[in-house]
């Protein structure tokens, strides 16, 4: 069974500093993995994924973030943060082969100060 | 093209009452599913249909029925609605060809059971 860990609730940033969210996966497959974001009261759009491609995954909005399989991490960083960032942040796996059902961490809410 | 549909985009229901919340999607993918978001919870999967004439329970199902109407459509229904189910019910279908395996989300339906 799969499953995901989002570490931290809750992150806050300054306006220009990095961002780093993190996240462990477990899988008893070779999982495929997704960042998502959720602005307020909106739906859900994809941010990244990766599919057992390359280790490091560039996203929109300048996001990106790198498949550590000796971690069991998928870590979401961007270099400089923008009010526009801030939202709710999800770290989703899915099973073999890119599997239909899709397991969703419970959220980081990222806050940026100006 | 519009994606994924979602109506209504708020309710307000009584204890006891019945109601369904409606979802269509446009890009032909076969998969589709339902799922609600709580807070602190992440998205939680209550059913999905893998083709049309076929349903399956997820996480969270007790106290809903699906009704996969056609390839497009994918019904969620309350029966006899309770607080409990007080949540935000996102619909989503799955592109599993093309460019690759991805879920597409609607804009979700707000839900407020008194």
């Amino acid at each position: 069974a799969q499953s995901v860990t989002q570490l931290d609730s809750h992150v806050s940033v300054s306006e220009g500093t990095p961002v780093l969210l993190r996240c462990n996966y477990s899988s008893s497959y070779s999982p495929s993995l997704f960042w998502y974001v959720q602005h307020p009261n909106k739906g859900l759009q994809l941010l990244l994924k990766y599919t057992s491609a390359a280790t490091l995954v560039k996203g929109i909005n300048g996001f990106e973030a790198e498949f550590k399989k000796s971690e069991t991490s998928f870590h979401l960083t961007k270099p400089s943060a923008h009010m526009s960032d801030a939202a709710e942040y999800f770290c989703v796996v899915s099973g073999q082969g890119g599997s239909e059902k899709l397991v969703f961490g419970k959220g980081t809410k990222l806050t940026v100060n100006p | 093209n519009a994606g994924v549909t979602q109506t209504p985009k708020f309710q307000v229901l009584k204890t006891g009452q019945s109601m369904t919340l409606q979802c269509a999607q446009d890009m032909n993918h076969n998969s589709m599913y339902w799922y609600r978001q709580d807070p602190g919870m992440g998205l939680r999967l209550i059913y999905y249909s893998a083709s049309e004439g076929t349903t399956d329970k997820g996480e969270v199902p007790n106290g809903y029925n699906v009704s996969r109407l056609n390839k497009r459509e994918f019904s969620l229904r309350l029966e006899s609605a309770a607080p409990s189910q007080t949540s935000v019910y996102f619909c989503a279908s799955f592109r599993s060809r093309g460019r690759g395996a991805e879920q597409f989300f609607g804009p979700g339906t707000r839900l407020t059971v008194l």
